[in-house]
């Protein structure tokens, strides 16, 4: 069964520095998210492609996250400079194509930030 | 805004008995509603949704769910739990093409 792939899984950093975390969705699925799952709260969406454009982008901490999605295929979340609230868990998740469909999660990444 | 009220943040059952995890959502306009599953440091898993038609939901693992207009509520429950449902369950809205997730319920299985 296919899956959405996510790497690293696990992510120790210092404040100040810079990550990135990849995705890559179910193959043919035309809609991805990224989420961000602080311990103990329900996940809340990052940003939201559609294909290779940005469809909700309105919760990302502009500042210092970006996300990217340029062949419409993998993605990249990247956070510059991290700072100790960033640590959660990210999850990315990627659905067929419209939004009341099934979205089919990775395993996500944790990242801790000293 | 919208929002989604899980109403339990944890709850502890024994192995064989039944369990009723509850959901409520803010919304006046059409929505559809999910339940998913997480597991220790795994993303999440579809339990069922509902989308259309028959208010009652059958999903994975024996759950299922009933969608409720009135009450704006989307229970999730099954008869007889296993050690193996231990895990946290979200509920989740999606409206107006946005998806809202719940705090989510842990749910805890005596042996």
């Amino acid at each position: 069964e296919a899956e959405v792939a996510q790497s690293p899984r696990y992510k120790i950093t210092e404040k100040s520095q810079a990550v990135a975390f990849w995705c890559d969705p179910i193959s043919g699925h035309a809609t991805l998210y990224w989420y961000r799952q602080i311990l103990g709260q329900g996940p809340e969406l990052l940003v939201q492609f559609q294909d290779e454009s940005v469809v909700d982008d309105s919760q990302l901490p502009k500042d210092r996250f970006s996300a990217e999605r340029l062949k419409g295929v993998d993605s990249t979340l990247k956070i510059q400079p991290a700072e100790l609230g960033d640590s959660a868990m990210y999850l990315c998740a990627s659905s067929p194509f419209q939004a009341q469909e099934t979205q089919y999660f990775g395993p996500g990444t944790r990242l801790l930030v000293l | 805004a919208q929002s989604v009220t899980q109403l339990d943040s944890h709850v502890s059952v024994s192995e064989g008995t039944p369990v009723l995890l509850r959901c409520n959502y803010s919304s006046s306009v059409s929505v559809y509603l999910f339940w998913y599953v997480q597991y220790p440091n795994q993303g999440l898993q579809l339990l069922l949704k509902y989308l259309s038609g028959s208010t009652l939901v059958k999903g994975i693992n024996g759950f299922e769910a009933e969608f409720n207009k009135s009450q704006t509520s989307f229970h999730l429950r099954k008869p007889s739990v296993h050690i193996s449902d231990t895990a946290e369950y979200f509920c989740a809205v999606i409206t107006d093409d946005k998806i809202i997730f719940g705090k989510g319920t842990r749910l805890h299985i005596l042996p």
